[in-house]
């Protein structure tokens, strides 16, 4: 079992640029969410998916885009990135909605 | 509205002593608690959950931790620490649903 992956582990862009960070699980999860960190912030949800075609907002949902056309896939995407947005990325995919249990290695992103 | 403070940023021991990592939470009702690790350059694991079942929560890797209401705390303990032990740990409350709040974080290190 692969788990979690996300693609890239890096990436650098510059202010502007759109991105779409991937995420894909093969454990048939219906619940899937991506969370950024941030130095001395823990963890916070960006967005979120309880199954194919059905997304909504978490706490930070600004600047970013998702979609849901497939069990296995839930990418994240920047459509116009700013400094602000510079920070890791985490996947992460759960039989159990609302309670992630199984996270990828993360995506650092920086936006210059 | 639900939200933890995870009380050290940062906490040493000495490998085969007792681990205390503190976390208080506030709550309008009884909250879902959790405990997360994070290994460094990985995505979080569960460590354990408390969902208003048994109040001592036992979890992977000898970890427990006891919800206690009156104090609102869940606090998370080890009898022993394990160099393997050294990493970030996540005190997080479930809000309505899915969304999840997480603490900053406790580091935690462990001398040999």
């Amino acid at each position: 079992n692969a788990g979690v992956t996300q693609t890239p582990k890096f990436q650098v862009l510059k202010t502007g640029q759109s991105m779409t960070l991937q995420c894909a699980q093969d454990m048939n999860h219906e619940y899937m969410s991506w969370y950024r960190q941030d130095p001395g912030m823990g963890l916070r949800l960006i967005h979120y998916s309880v199954g194919a075609g059905i997304t909504d907002q978490g706490e930070v949902p600004n600047g970013y885009n998702v979609s849901r056309s497939t069990t296995e896939d839930f990418p994240l995407r920047l459509l116009s990135a700013a400094p602000s947005q510079t920070s890791v990325y985490f996947c992460a995919s759960s039989y159990l909605r609302g309670q992630p249990q199984h996270f990828g290695d993360g995506t650092r992103l920086s936006i210059l | 509205a639900q939200s933890v403070t995870q009380l050290d940023s940062h906490v040493s021991v000495s490998e085969g002593t007792p681990v205390l990592l503190r976390c208080n939470y506030s709550s309008s009702y009884s909250p879902s608690l959790f405990w997360y690790v994070q290994h460094p350059n990985k995505g979080l694991q569960l460590l354990l959950k408390y969902t208003s079942a048994a109040t001592l929560v036992k979890g992977i890797n000898g970890f427990e931790a006891e919800f206690k209401k009156s104090e609102t705390s869940f606090h998370l303990t080890k009898p022993s620490a394990h160099m393997s032990d050294a990493a970030e740990y996540f005190c997080v409350v479930r809000r309505d649903g899915n969304d999840m709040r997480f603490g900053a974080g406790t580091r935690l290190t462990v001398k040999p």
